[in-house]
């Protein structure tokens, strides 16, 4: 069955240094991959996706995420994270023929000063 | 194009009542998702609907759940005798009827059975 781990329910790093963010998934075919970012009480803004094409795929807010088959991962990076990055960060794959979503369990961002 | 829509944003029942909550997709997105999400987890898929028809369904949604898609625009999805484990973040996405899109979700709505 397609699963999404994402193996650190909560990272603290300090504003300015950098981010990854992991996501390892379970899918038989070529996934489709996608991170996902919530604000407290907010629904879910898409920061970037991978269908296909180059593995390093550039998303808003300055994040990257890297696709790699033979880990069936989908980390996500920030080079110098900002205090607004605070949030919940969501690792998704399109599992179904419609198109819907698993998710992972998210990982929590917290940014010391 | 204001986005997704979702009507209310809280809700607070009481146990046994009903409940009924609407979405409003994007305009012309053809696809619509239902998910809910529990404290601590990520969104779990409730149900699909490609235009008015509802495809597919979760083992997640229950007798007590229906959700509807008149005419292929909104959408509302019901619950029916709430429960306390029914206390949760209700999602609603759409997306267009194209490869290689991706999903766009609305605020959500927060229910509380007490």
């Amino acid at each position: 069955a397609q699963s999404v781990t994402q193996p650190d329910i909560h990272i603290t790093v300090s504003e300015g240094a950098s981010l990854e963010l992991r996501c390892n998934y379970s899918y038989g075919a070529t996934p489709y991959l996608f991170w996902y970012v919530q604000s407290p009480g907010q629904g879910l803004q898409l920061l970037l996706k991978y269908f296909s094409g180059d593995t390093l795929v550039q998303g808003i807010k300055g994040f990257e995420a890297e696709f790699k088959r033979s880990q069936s991962s989908f980390n996500l990076r920030k080079p110098s994270v900002h205090w607004s990055d605070a949030a919940e960060y969501f690792c998704a794959v399109a599992g179904g023929s419609q198109g819907n979503l698993i998710f992972g369990k998210g990982t929590k961002l917290s940014v010391k000063p | 194009d204001t986005g997704v829509s979702q009507d209310p944003r809280h809700k607070i029942t009481k146990r046994g009542q009903n409940v009924t909550f609407r979405c409003d997709p994007i305009s012309e997105h053809n696809r619509l998702y239902w998910y809910r999400q529990t404290l601590g987890q990520g969104p779990e898929f409730l149900t699909y609907f490609q235009n008015e028809a509802q495809l597919e369904k979760s083992r997640l949604l229950s007798d007590r759940f229906s959700a509807e898609r008149p005419k292929g625009s909104f959408s509302t999805l019901e619950i029916q005798r709430t429960e306390q484990g029914d206390s949760a973040m209700y999602l609603c996405a759409s997306s267009p009827w194209t490869v290689n899109t991706e999903a766009f979700f609305g605020q959500g709505t927060r229910l509380t059975v007490v």
